[in-house]
């Protein structure tokens, strides 16, 4: 099975920007999670989307949202970009087995906002 | 709201010595807890949930209601298992994916 993908990798954007991520879970997974990881903050959550409805929202600004596909891929855009928006944003699919439940994380973007 | 706290960042043993990573929370559900690590250069992965009560990688963690504990244990430290390790909690009884994680602890296991 292949694994989590997200696009692109790295970023480099300007302060004001916007910018947008992409996500391709792992097939058959409908749950999509998106966390932001910074060395101060740790992995926060951001949303998660299951069947391209907004599922859960973590403690974000409204200039961070998402939306999710009937494919299940899912993106996750920020508006007007901060110098601490600098992250590396994680996604992360899951399957609706409760006892075999896990989250399965990508690789990562690295965003760089300057 | 759920909280996990990791209270040691750093964490450096020996080869072959014991090893604990503490890990605490505050919930007032039933929490589904896991500890998830990171090698370098590797996505983050699953390394077990307290819900299957199995040993992965010789390393085991058991959940501890009365503590509010999922201090992760292993008896003899490989250099291998050298890794940032997060603590993580999960609402129980939920069909939500939402993690709360911990602030992570770098494990450095020593020649």
């Amino acid at each position: 099975k292949a694994g989590v993908t997200q696009t692109p990798r790295y970023l480099i954007k300007t302060r004001g920007q916007q910018v947008t991520l992409s996500c391709s879970p792992i097939s058959g997974h409908r749950s999509v999670s998106w966390y932001q990881q910074t060395p101060g903050q740790g992995l926060q959550f951001l949303f998660e989307y299951f069947s391209e409805t907004q599922r859960n929202k973590g403690n974000f600004p409204g200039r961070f949202s998402g939306r999710q596909f009937s494919n299940s891929r899912s993106e996750m855009n920020v508006s007007t970009l901060e110098l601490g928006d600098s992250a590396l944003y994680l996604c992360a699919s899951s399957s609706l087995d409760r006892v075999r439940y896990e989250q399965y994380f990508g690789p990562g973007t690295r965003l760089t906002v300057t | 709201a759920q909280r996990v706290t990791q209270p040691e960042k750093l964490l450096s043993v020996f080869k072959g010595a014991p090893v604990e990573l503490k890990c605490n929370y505050s919930y007032s559900g039933s929490p589904e807890l896991f500890w998830y690590v990171q090698y370098s250069r590797q996505r983050l992965q699953l390394l077990l949930r307290h819900i299957s009560r199995e040993s992965i990688k010789g390393f085991t963690a058991d959940l501890n209601k009365g503590e509010t504990s999922f201090h992760l244990k292993k008896p003899f430290a490989q250099e291998e298992d050298s890794a940032m390790y997060y603590c993580a909690l999960r609402r129980g009884g939920t069909s939500g994916s939402r993690l709360t994680f911990g602030e992570g602890t770098q494990l450095t296991v020593n020649p």
